[in-house]
């Protein structure tokens, strides 16, 4: 079965700062990856997904990540954070043929001023 | 643009009741999925279903039973509710392929006395 780590309970940047949060997975072979951030008292919104091909994909909200084979790790990355970027982030890793969503633990990211 | 709809919003009950946390989707996807959320464990299936008349357990189904008679609606039940059950359940649905991201509802949050 596959699984997924967020090594990073809580993050801390600064308004305009790079971000950069960590995501590694078990599974035998390529899985499906997810990155889904959640607002206070919302749901969960679809940042960005990879399954096949570039492995650098694009999200909504300036979002993107890199999936490295290699290194098990799907990390997603934003140049410049504004303060509406403070939520939690959550990596999830599915499988073909498999229903199932494994999420991680997630990750709060505070963007002070 | 309904989406997933989960009511109530808020719920508290005391210990030993019984209550039914209703999940509706109008995108006519085939899978839908129940989710408990508690701090620092990310995400946590409870039980899913791939189809009317289809349902199977996730990780954590002790003391939730499902029904799926529609497409659309998806409801989970406490049988007997206990101050473990305590969280917020989030109901996400898919269309069939499971390389295709969940839409999430906006949450219940649930609170037993």
């Amino acid at each position: 079965a596959q699984s997924v780590t967020q090594p990073d309970i809580h993050i801390t940047v600064s308004e305009g700062a790079s971000l950069e949060l960590r995501c590694n997975y078990s599974y035998g072979a390529t899985p499906y990856l997810f990155w889904y951030v959640q607002s206070p008292g919302q749901g969960l919104q679809l940042l960005l997904k990879y399954f096949s091909g570039d492995t650098l994909v694009q999200g909504i909200k300036g979002f993107e990540a890199e999936f490295k084979r290699s290194q098990s790790s799907f990390n997603l990355r934003k140049p410049s954070v504004h303060w509406s970027d403070a939520a939690e982030y959550f990596c999830a890793v599915g499988a073909p043929r498999d229903y199932k969503l494994s999420f991680g633990a997630g990750t709060t990211v505070t963007v002070r001023a | 643009n309904a989406g997933v709809t989960q009511t109530p919003k808020f719920q508290v009950l005391k210990t030993g009741q019984s209550m039914t946390l209703q999940c509706a989707q109008d995108m006519n996807h085939e899978y839908m999925s129940w989710y408990r959320q508690d701090p620092g464990m990310g995400l946590r299936l409870i039980h899913y279903s791939v189809g009317a008349g289809i349902t199977d357990q996730g990780e954590v189904p002790n003391g939730y039973n499902v029904s799926r008679s529609t497409t659309e609606d998806f409801p989970l039940r406490l049988l007997s509710a206990a101050p473990s059950q305590t969280s917020v359940y989030f109901c996400a649905s898919r269309a069939g392929n499971s390389n295709q991201p969940q839409h999430f509802g906006d949450g219940t949050r649930l609170s037993i006395l």
